[in-house]
C-alpha cells in the first residue's frame, strides 16, 4: 500500500550547521512531494515542494532533491537558525488533473537547532 | 486573502456523543481535505472534497463522514465518539483537485472523555 518513511525521527544540530531529512515513498505513481514545517501548537506550513519532473528545487536556505529511480527525496536546510526548530513532515501524492490530492505523510522529524 | 479557518478550535466530548467540525477554505479554493493528527499515528488522510463531491476517502470507519457545500465550506462529522478519536483534526484547502499546494487550517482539538 501507500507508505512514506521518514528519517531521522529526531535531529539535533548546532546553529549554523546543515540539516538533512530523508523520505522514501512506496507508490511509484507519486509525482508531488511537499514538505511541511509545524511549530508547537501551530498548523503545518508548506515550506517547499517538488514535482517529479524536477530533480532539485531551492528556496534560500532550503532545498529539496528527488530521486525518482530510488523513490526517495530529501530536505536540506543550510545555515540553520534557532527558529528552524520545529517538526518537519514530508508527504507524497499522486497528482494531476483528475487525480486526488490525498497526501501520504511521513512520521515527522523533530529538528532542534541549538544556539 | 484570509487563510483557512476552522471552528470550533477546541471541543470536549464524552464517549458515545457525536461532533461536527467546520472548515472554511481560502477564498477561491474549491478542494478541501481533512486529516487526523495524533502523536502515535501522525497525520492521516480522512477525506477529500471537490465540487461538493467526496473524491477520496482514507481508512477510517464509517463513523467518520463529511460533506462540502456549494460555497466550498466543508464539515466533518464523527458519530459514536470513542476515546481513540481524541486528536487534532486539520483541514487543508487547495485551488483545484489533484496535486497542488494544500494550505492547512489551525485545526480543531477534539478531546473525548
Amino acid at each position: 500500500g501507500e507508505n512514506v518513511e521518514q528519517h531521522p525521527s529526531t535531529l539535533s544540530v548546532q546553529e549554523g550547521d546543515s540539516a538533512v531529512i530523508k523520505c522514501t515513498y512506496s507508490d511509484s505513481a507519486s509525482n508531488y512531494f511537499p514538505w511541511y514545517k509545524q511549530e508547537l501548537g501551530k498548523r503545518p506550513q508548506l515550506i517547499i515542494d517538488i514535482r517529479s519532473n524536477v530533480g532539485e528545487k531551492k528556496d534560500q536556505r532550503i532545498a529539496v532533491t528527488l530521486n525518482k529511480t530510488a523513490k526517495h527525496f530529501s530536505l536540506h536546510i543550510t545555515e540553520t537558525q534557532p527558529e528552524d526548530s520545529a517538526v518537519y513532515f514530508c508527504a507524497a501524492s499522486i497528482g494531476g488533473s483528475g487525480n486526488t490530492g490525498k497526501l501520504i505523510f511521513g512520521q515527522g522529524t523533530t529538528l532542534q537547532v541549538k544556539p | 486573502k484570509a487563510g483557512v479557518t476552522q471552528t470550533p478550535r477546541y471541543l470536549i466530548k464524552t464517549r458515545g456523543q457525536q461532533v461536527t467540525l467546520s472548515c472554511s477554505p481560502i477564498s477561491g479554493h474549491r478542494s478541501v481535505s481533512w486529516y487526523q493528527q495524533t502523536p502515535g499515528q501522525g497525520l492521516q488522510f480522512l477525506f477529500e472534497y471537490f465540487s461538493e463531491t467526496q473524491r477520496n476517502k482514507g481508512n477510517f470507519p464509517g463513523r467518520f463522514s463529511g460533506r462540502q457545500f456549494s460555497n466550498s465550506r466543508s464539515e466533518m462529522n464523527v458519530s459514536t465518539l470513542e476515546l481513540g478519536d481524541s486528536a487534532l483534526y486539520l483541514c487543508a484547502s487547495s485551488p483545484v483537485q489533484g496535486a497542488s499546494e494544500q494550505f492547512f487550517g489551525p485545526g480543531t482539538r477534539l478531546t473525548v472523555l
